[in-house]
This record gives C-alpha cells, sequence and structure tokens, in this order.
C-alpha cells in the first residue's frame, strides 16, 4: 500500500473551511484514495473515497489532481462536534489495511 | 455500525491472563480485522483474515492469536496477558470488493493490571 503523510494536527473556528492535504507520491494506478473519521473513544468511519478529480456527499469533499500524489479532504463550515481524527488511506485491492498516524483537527468556538 | 459487534466494552485482567476479545458481523464480509490503539496514538493492525480459516499477521501480532471458524467471528486472544497490552482494541470488517470501506466496531478497553 501506498505510504501516506498528512499533518499531525489542525486548529481551526467554527464556521471556517477545513482543508487537509495528504501526499501519497508513490500511489500506485489502481489505487482508491479514502478517508476516516475518528472521534474520541469510537471506532473510525468512512467518511469519502476518490480516484480522481472531486468527489462530494454530505459529509466532504475530496480533491484530488491530475498527478494523484496528493489528495486534499475539504470539510465545509466545520463545527464543534466535527473535533475528530482524519486518517487518509491509500490502497486499491488487498486487505492488509494500515492506517498512518492521521491529522488531529480540534475545533474552537 | 450495528452490524459488527465487539465484547466485552470493557475488560480488566490482570498479568498473565488470557483473555479473548470476540468480534461479531453480520453483513458477511469476507474481510476482518483486529487493530490496538493506544492513547493518542494512531491504529495498529494485529491479524487480517480474508476468509474463514485464512488469517495472517499483521504490524503487531506478538503475543496475540487468532481464530475464524466461522465468517462471522473473528475472536483476538491474548494467551498471557501483559501491561503492554493495555489498549483499546477494534474489530473491522469489509466486503470483498475492491476499495470496499472498513465498517469498525465500537472497541473493547482492556486494562491489563
Amino acid at each position: 500500500l501506498a505510504k501516506t503523510t498528512q499533518p499531525i494536527s489542525m486548529d481551526s473556528y467554527e464556521g471556517q473551511e477545513v482543508n487537509i492535504t495528504c501526499s501519497h507520491n508513490n500511489i500506485a494506478t489502481n489505487d482508491y484514495i479514502t478517508w476516516y473519521q475518528q472521534f474520541p473513544s469510537q471506532g473510525p468511519r468512512f467518511i469519502i473515497q476518490g480516484y480522481k478529480t472531486k468527489v462530494t456527499n454530505e459529509v466532504a469533499s475530496l480533491f484530488i489532481p491530475a498527478d494523484r500524489k496528493s489528495s486534499t479532504l475539504s470539510l465545509p463550515r466545520v463545527s464543534l462536534s466535527d473535533t475528530a481524527v482524519y486518517y487518509c488511506l491509500v490502497g486499491g485491492e488487498g486487505f492488509k489495511t494500515i492506517f498512518g498516524a492521521g491529522t488531529r483537527l480540534f475545533v474552537k468556538a | 455500525d450495528a452490524g459488527i459487534t465487539q465484547s466485552p466494552r470493557y475488560k480488566i485482567t490482570e498479568t498473565g491472563r488470557q483473555v479473548t476479545l470476540m468480534c461479531h458481523q453480520t453483513w458477511s464480509h469476507s474481510y476482518m480485522f483486529w487493530y490496538r490503539q493506544d492513547l493518542g496514538h494512531g491504529l495498529r493492525l494485529i491479524y487480517y483474515s480474508a476468509a474463514a480459516d485464512i488469517t495472517d499477521k499483521g504490524e503487531v501480532p506478538d503475543g496475540y492469536v487468532v481464530s475464524r471458524s466461522k465468517t462471522e467471528n473473528f475472536p483476538l486472544t491474548l494467551e498471557s496477558a501483559t501491561r503492554s497490552q493495555t489498549s483499546v482494541y477494534f474489530c473491522a470488517s469489509k466486503s470483498r470488493q475492491d476499495n470496499s470501506p472498513l465498517h469498525f466496531g465500537n472497541g473493547t478497553r482492556l486494562t491489563v493490571t
């Protein structure tokens, strides 16, 4: 699986847009990019996945440039409840799913 | 998710005891995983399984044993618990379809005294 690099932590204020960038320089042709969110005392939950360009759902948007060597998770108008750890994973097939350290997002009032 | 349940939710055991953490999923997912998460850290893969009777080691398998006699169950056993195994343990499952996401249980908080 491709190794990913993302910031260890980020701070934001309520109502702001938050962008978390993940680098994955050795992404393979078949690899998808998947983001998970983890709240304290809970297991991670899937929030969005993409292969190229832009993907949007009710929770977030995912921007992937043409070279696919990075991706950006965008959270619009964050609230206090968006305080969580966000994990970027890259992998197409296979099942040995390894998590990185994630990005700890802290949203302030 | 209601489809994957872990038990017990909390467990305190003594050093040297054997303890088994249970994981049950109702989706008939082929793949199942065990992760541990230490305070303030990310998830580390302990063991994973591609199907019944097929298991393999992850990043940190030492001190743990798994079995998968049925597709829906994936118990994790600590044969002789140590204090370093105090952690939160998460079970997860996913379908065989490529790029399908992981679905996690709510975790078991294990304390070894």
